[in-house]
């Protein structure tokens, strides 16, 4: 069973960094590109970007593009995204989700909420 | 980039009712067109692919056609299981569409 289990909540200060992970099993993590969505109430869904494990290939979305940096563990089937310095604006839920063979988006992560208060 | 623009944003019907949801491209994206539907606090789950292709354990009231520009989802017979909200994404070069709340009537 493909499964993509996300890190836990966080509430984090404006400012401060932050890695939050997505770790693959039940398939050949470093073959299939790992997407991040961001979800928001007022925006809906939105795609950040993606990552091929395999070699840390990345393309960002325009929106996103120097704001996160996404990076990947092909020893331990992890991908990550990170910030370097969160804005309240990056309060939203995150979803990692893996991009099948002519499916996009096939098997999705739990979530992962990130709180940055003002 | 390549717009989608989904519709309606929200949609009130009854059980047994048939359903259509319409996704529009700024321009054509010849079938890269899939559909979701996300649950209260679940992640989306795929529905549709290549935009009439039924995902594997998907029920077969839930169709997809289009291509091009302009695509619909269709429940062919509304369950108490579809209130959810779906979700239109184009992955000719990636964007969302900004989803339908399928309510109870």
């Amino acid at each position: 069973e493909v499964r993509l289990v996300q890190s836990g909540a966080e509430v984090k200060q404006p400012g401060e960094s932050l890695r939050i992970s997505c770790q693959g099993s039940g398939y050949r993590f470093n073959t299939y590109w790992i997407a991040w969505v961001r979800q928001t109430p007022g925006k809906g869904l939105e795609w950040m970007g993606i990552i091929y494990p395999g070699d840390s290939e990345t393309r960002y979305s325009p929106s996103f593009q120097g704001q996160v940096t996404f990076s990947a563990d092909k020893f331990i089937d992890t991908a990550y995204l990170h910030w370097s310095s969160l804005k309240t604006s990056d309060t939203a839920m995150y979803y990692c989700a893996r991009n099948g063979d002519d499916k996009p988006f096939d098997s999705w992560g739990q979530g992962t909420l990130v709180s940055v208060p003002s | 980039d390549i717009h989608v623009t989904q519709s309606p944003s929200t949609l009130s019907a009854s059980l047994g009712d048939r359903v259509t949801i319409t996704c529009r491209a700024s321009q054509s994206i010849s079938i890269w067109l899939a559909w979701y539907q996300q649950k209260p606090g679940m992640a989306p789950k795929l529905l549709i692919y290549k935009a009439s292709n039924l995902q594997s354990g998907v029920p077969s009231r839930f169709s997809g056609s289009g291509s091009g520009t302009e695509f619909t989802l269709t429940i062919s017979s509304l369950q108490p299981d579809d209130f959810a909200t779906y979700y239109c994404l184009q992955y000719y070069t990636w964007a969302f569409g900004q989803g339908t709340k399928v309510e109870i009537k």
